[in-house]
C-alpha cells in the first residue's frame, strides 16, 4: 500500500521564482495537512483540508503562500515568490478521519518523505 | 495557545542503559501521539495515546499519558544503537483531527 507521495524530493530555487510542492495522500484518507520544518521554528502546521476543503489556513506565513486541493488525490502548495526564509523542509500528511474525534478513530497523521526547499 | 515542551531535547546515552523523554503541554488534551524521526527522512507513527493513564509498549519503548498532569513520558529500556534518532511528541489542540502542535524533539543518540 503506497504511503503519502510528494514530489520534488528536492527543490533548489532562487529568490523570487516560484514554487509548487506536489503531494497525493493515502487512497481513501479524507484529510490532508502541510506542515513545514525548520531548525529554528520545529514542525509547524502551515493548512490543513476536510474531503478537499480547506479548514484552517491559520499557520500559512504571508499572502505568499497558497495550497490547494483540487481533487481527493492531490494537493499543491505554491510559494510565489519564494525568499530565503522559506528554506525548509515541508510534509504533507493524511489522516483517515475527518472533521472532530466524535467520529471515532485515532487521529493520527501518516507523512509523506517531505520537499527539501532551498531558496538561494 | 497549545504549547508543548520535550525534555532533554538531547540525549546521549550508552548502550544497554535506560532513560525517560518527558512531553509536558499547557491545555487540556485527551490524545497524544509519538512520532520517531530519522535524519532526512518523514516522521513515523510509533505510538497513538487517546486516554489518562493509556499505556503502550513497543520493543524497547514504552509510552503513557497522564492528562491530569499533562505529561506523556517515552520510556527506553536497554537502549540500542538502532534508536538513535529525533523523537516527537505531538499533542492535538481540540476536537479537530490532525491540526496537532509538536514539541522540540528530542535527540538520542545511543552509542557503545
Amino acid at each position: 500500500d503506497a504511503g503519502v507521495i510528494q514530489s520534488p524530493r528536492h527543490e533548489v530555487t532562487e529568490m523570487g521564482q516560484e514554487v509548487t510542492l506536489r503531494c497525493k495522500p493515502i487512497s481513501g484518507h479524507n484529510s490532508l495537512f502541510w506542515y513545514r520544518q525548520t531548525m529554528m521554528r520545529g514542525l509547524e502546521l502551515l493548512i490543513y483540508f476536510n474531503n478537499n476543503v480547506p479548514i484552517d489556513d491559520s499557520g500559512m506565513p504571508e499572502d505568499r503562500f497558497s495550497a490547494k486541493m483540487p481533487n481527493a488525490s492531490f494537493s499543491t502548495l505554491k510559494i510565489q515568490p519564494s525568499e530565503p526564509r522559506d528554506s525548509a523542509v515541508y510534509f504533507c500528511a493524511s489522516s483517515p478521519k475527518t472533521g472532530t474525534f466524535t467520529g471515532g478513530g485515532t487521529g493520527e497523521l501518516f507523512f509523506g518523505e517531505g520537499s527539501r526547499l532551498t531558496v538561494l | 495557545e497549545l504549547k508543548v515542551e520535550q525534555n532533554p531535547l538531547f540525549l546521549s546515552m550508552q548502550e544497554g542503559k535506560n532513560y525517560t523523554i518527558y512531553c509536558n503541554y499547557s491545555t487540556t488534551s485527551d490524545r497524544l501521539y509519538w512520532y520517531r524521526q530519522d535524519p532526512g527522512k518523514s516522521l513515523e507513527s510509533l505510538f497513538v495515546l487517546l486516554s489518562n493513564g493509556a499505556v503502550k509498549q513497543e520493543g524497547r519503548l514504552m509510552a503513557s499519558l497522564d492528562t491530569k498532569a499533562r505529561l506523556s513520558t517515552l520510556h527506553i529500556t536497554a537502549a540500542v544503537h538502532d534508536l538513535s534518532a529525533t523523537y516527537f511528541c505531538a499533542v492535538s489542540g481540540g476536537t479537530s483531527y490532525g491540526k496537532l502542535t509538536f514539541g522540540q524533539g528530542t535527540i538520542l543518540t545511543v552509542h557503545p
